[in-house]
């Protein structure tokens, strides 16, 4: 089965500096990549994902690359605001079929004021 | 659009008695899940609903966990009896269909003692 591995596990950075978290995965055949904010006593919530059809795909402040042939995908959350700390999942998933969502174990982001 | 919604929030017990969670996912959402999450951990998908049938219960400990979604609708997740490392927070997700943005409700934070 898939297999997600994602880093740093704690990442801090400075109020309006930018932060990248990467995510590697195993099963080639994986094409869908979301990811996940989760903040203290919530569920996740999906702020951005990309298909492998796309290499880059960006929302505002956060931009999701893909790498396919290195099989690794990054968040990237530029001019970072308090708002921003949380814990971030990535997750990758087969788009055929029901295979099920694989998520990292994810990345604690804290935004220094 | 009202979100997922997940009762009770909190739920502590004593290990070997049962307890049982409740989803009530996005309205005219086929597909239905339960996570379970481990503190440090991403989710893990113990089953997966599509309208009232079971598509994807590999990783559902089947000895004491167990789930339905009667009507296509609203769905229990049941533990009896409960161990110790149960204690998890049980998120509920559900999407339009299998391949679908997943939407996830608030979770329940169960304590086993």
């Amino acid at each position: 089965g898939e297999n997600v591995e994602q880093h740093p596990s704690t990442l801090s950075v400075q109020e309006g500096d930018s932060a990248v978290i990467k995510c590697t995965y195993s099963d080639s055949a994986s094409n869908y990549f979301p990811w996940y904010k989760q903040e203290l006593g919530k569920g996740p919530q999906l702020i951005i994902d990309i298909r492998s059809n796309v290499g880059e795909k960006k929302d505002q402040r956060i931009a999701v690359t893909l790498n396919k042939t290195a099989k690794h995908f990054s968040l990237h959350i530029t001019e970072t605001q308090p708002e921003d700390s949380a814990v971030y999942f990535c997750a990758a998933r087969p788009n055929f079929g029901n295979e099920k969502l694989t998520f990292g174990t994810g990345t604690r982001l804290t935004i220094i004021p | 659009e009202a979100g997922v919604a997940q009762s009770p929030r909190y739920k502590i017990i004593e290990k070997r008695q049962s307890v049982a969670f409740w989803c009530n996912p996005i309205s005219g959402h086929a597909t239905l899940y339960w996570y379970q999450q481990i503190l440090g951990q991403g989710p893990k998908l113990l089953i997966q609903f599509q309208n009232n049938g079971v598509v994807d219960d590999s990783q559902l400990p089947k000895d004491r966990f167990s789930a339905e979604r009667l009507k296509g609708v609203d769905s229990t997740l049941k533990i009896q009896p409960a161990k110790l490392e149960d204690s998890a927070v049980y998120l509920c997700a559900s999407s339009l269909g299998y391949s679908d943005t997943q939407y996830f409700g608030p979770g329940t934070r169960l304590t086993v003692l």
